[in-house]
């Protein structure tokens, strides 16, 4: 069956370094990608997508790479703030359809 | 903020009542979408509509009723629901249904309570 696997227990790193969010799936051949930003009690917020050709996507602190050999995304923060702290969804598209089943976040808890 | 608004944002019900979820778009999108997201589980996507019309109903039950009179507006009518409904009800937008590589727009959500 499909699977979208996120970390599940919360990342904690100090303000400043380096915070890498993995999303693995199995049983899936997306064409792209997609990572969201959720904050607790409101909606997710588009950051960055990435397509099945392109291996790495980058916008201004945010870097997102995409294996499909491994079937592996990262989601990497540099110079990490406390206000980066929330929930980092992958999504993935459903081939054919143009819906997108999400993985269950990772929490990211950034201290100063 | 994200051009997508629900009301209301709070809802407690009992199970015998009758009551509607409202989502309106300001982005000139063609496609909206109904999530549910429970504690400790990933969205699950409910209905999509596309140019008005209903393209995806995934298996949800029917006490769950979309409506979508037009681009900018979706309904979520909800009538003699369970305990275990009570989540956080999205809805989101994209430019087209039928697209890809769209990214979704997604309102702060209802948080519906069933006692």
């Amino acid at each position: 069956s499909q699977k979208i696997e996120q970390n599940s227990e919360a990342l904690n790193i100090q303000e400043g370094k380096t915070a890498t969010l993995t999303c693995n799936y199995t049983n899936y051949s997306p064409a792209y990608l997609q990572w969201y930003r959720q904050d607790p009690g409101r909606g997710p917020v588009f950051l960055l997508l990435i397509r099945e050709n392109e291996k790495e996507k980058r916008k201004e602190r945010l870097k997102v790479t995409f294996d499909t050999t491994l079937k592996q995304s990262l989601f990497h923060i540099t110079a990490s703030q406390p206000a980066d702290s929330a929930t980092y969804l992958c999504a993935l598209e459903n081939s054919g359809y143009s819906t997108l089943t999400f993985g269950k976040g990772t929490m990211l808890l950034v201290s100063p | 903020e994200t051009g997508v608004t629900q009301t209301p944002r709070h809802l407690v019900m009992g199970m015998t009542n009758k009551k509607s979820l409202k989502c309106e778009q300001h982005l000139g999108h063609n496609a909206m979408y109904w999530y549910k997201q429970s504690a400790k589980k990933p969205l699950e996507l409910m209905f999509v509509y596309n140019f008005k019309e209903q393209t995806e109903n995934n298996s949800v039950p029917s006490r769950f009723s979309p409506e979508c009179p037009n681009s900018s507006h979706l309904f979520l009518h909800l009538h003699t629901l369970q305990p275990e409904d009570s989540a956080l009800y999205l809805c989101a937008s994209s430019q087209d249904g039928s697209g890809r590589y769209n990214e979704q727009f997604f309102g702060p959500g209802t948080r519906l309570t069933v006692l």
